[in-house]
């Protein structure tokens, strides 16, 4: 079984530019999680999508992220624009509804901010 | 609301030794406890969980976890720790009333050869 995509790996951008990233889930996962993880953190929650609509987004700083996943599979985050404390590793996960706690993550993507 | 503690940033051990990587939690509600590892340059992989029945959970790569509702703890075992298990060590709480998770901030194992 493939497991969850994520692109880029790395991304290197100034402050004010935007920059956009891609998660493609385990095939028939129902569950996609965006997750941001500053450096000497654990990661910490930005979205989660149930299919295509939203569970939690709570923690998702809205004026300048957004994400979507308009066809229940793909998802993109979005950050415009960015800021030099949005440097940090960008992980995508995904679960099943089956066993919703056991999530699945992806290699991340690095974003670093100048 | 939730939250997890892991005491020591980092924990050295030496192969053949027995380690232990310690983890409290406070959450409302019943816990839903989680270990994660993390190698250099991969993303998270799931070891084990408690949700319910016995206190001692066995996950993957002979790791080990125990449950106690006094403490509030949830320590990760392994009786014979391998230079391969080196690596950034996550515990993490479900958040109540959602399928998400909450982290702590990782412990950092290396196993001295």
């Amino acid at each position: 079984e493939a497991g969850v995509a994520q692109s880029p790996r790395y991304k290197i951008i100034e402050k004010r530019q935007s920059v956009a990233f891609w998660c493609n889930p385990i095939s028939g996962h129902a569950t996609l999680y965006w997750y941001q993880q500053i450096l000497g953190q654990g990661p910490k929650l930005l979205i989660q999508f149930q299919n295509n609509g939203v569970v939690d987004d709570s923690q998702l700083p809205k004026d300048r992220f957004s994400a979507e996943r308009l066809k229940g599979v793909d998802s993109t985050l979005k950050i415009q624009p960015a800021k030099l404390e949005d440097s940090a590793v960008y992980l995508c996960a995904s679960s099943s509804l089956r066993t919703a706690y056991e999530q699945y993550f992806g290699p991340g993507t690095r974003l670093t901010v100048t | 609301a939730q939250s997890v503690a892991q005491p020591e940033d980092q924990v050295n051990v030496a192969e053949g030794n027995p380690l232990t990587v310690k983890c409290t939690y406070s959450v409302s509600g019943n816990p839903y406890l989680f270990w994660y590892v993390q190698y250099p340059n991969r993303g998270l992989q799931f070891l084990l969980k408690y949700i319910t029945g016995d206190n001692l959970v066995k996950g993957s790569y002979g790791f080990e976890a125990e449950f106690n509702k006094s403490q509030t703890s949830f320590h990760l075992k392994k009786p014979s720790a391998l230079v391969s298990d080196s690596a950034l060590y996550f515990c993490a709480v479900r958040v109540p009333r959602a399928n998400n998770l909450f982290f702590g901030t990782g412990t950092r194992l290396t196993v001295i050869p």
